[in-house]
């Protein structure tokens, strides 16, 4: 299994209150990917990077930003947390070479 | 754009029998992979099977083949005698390696359950 961590795995949290989920992989990968699950919209992109520093948007970045300054992390911050934001968030990392994905275990984030 | 379509938010089949689930995705891309993404009930993606658009032959791993129609813009995905732990949600997805951005694009999955 290809190393990638995300931390927290479960987080409840209060409407308007600022949240950093971390991704951190062992792979030494160029890519990485934050995505959330909703139930009836399947995985949808909300940031991405290239390279340390180097970032982009994804379909439903509105809310959120990222970080990356090591090769090892990506972190995804929610500024002011709302009740939409509820949801499953996966980070994923692919090689340059690489054709497919891996996928973290999830954390599971909670708006209230 | 590029858009990944799923069709059937659920199926479900008989334990040992075959099903075959599909996947429809619309590109002007002529080089693009394709993938079948297994989601089990403890949350883990896991990859099952990818398909290189240049290559005619179909993919297989073990119980699991795919059915690649590039004319027809179709990727469905045949499991063969079907397990319990089969159950899963299977989300098919996209990826242009021209494109430059190493993005990918997912389907809104299909739930298959199992029936012993």
């Amino acid at each position: 299994d290809a190393g990638i961590t995300q931390s927290p795995r479960h987080k409840v949290t209060e409407t308007g209150t600022p949240v950093t989920l971390r991704c951190h992989q062992t792979e030494n990968h160029r890519y990485m990917y934050w995505y959330r699950q909703d139930p009836g919209h399947g995985l949808r992109l909300i940031h991405y990077s290239y390279g340390v520093k180097d970032t982009d948007k994804g379909e439903v970045s509105d809310g959120y930003s990222v970080s990356r300054s090591k090769t090892e992390d990506f972190l995804l911050t929610l500024e002011s947390a709302t009740s939409s934001q509820t949801s499953v968030y996966f980070c994923a990392i692919a090689g340059t070479s690489g054709y497919e994905q891996y996928f973290g275990p999830g954390t599971r984030l909670t708006v209230t | 754009a590029q858009t990944v379509t799923q069709s059937q938010p659920e199926m479900s089949v008989q334990e040992a029998e075959t099903v075959t689930l599909s996947c429809t995705y619309d590109t002007s891309e002529s080089d693009y992979y394709l993938f079948w993404y297994k989601q089990p009930p403890s949350r883990q993606m896991i990859l099952v099977i990818r398909q290189e658009a240049y290559k005619q032959q179909n993919a297989t791993e073990n119980r699991f083949s795919v059915n690649f129609q590039k004319a027809a813009k179709s990727f469905s995905l045949k499991i063969s005698d079907s397990q319990l732990g089969d159950a899963a949600m299977y989300f098919c997805a996209y990826r242009n390696p021209t494109s430059g951005t190493y993005k990918y694009i997912f389907g809104t999955g299909t739930r298959l359950k199992v029936l012993a």
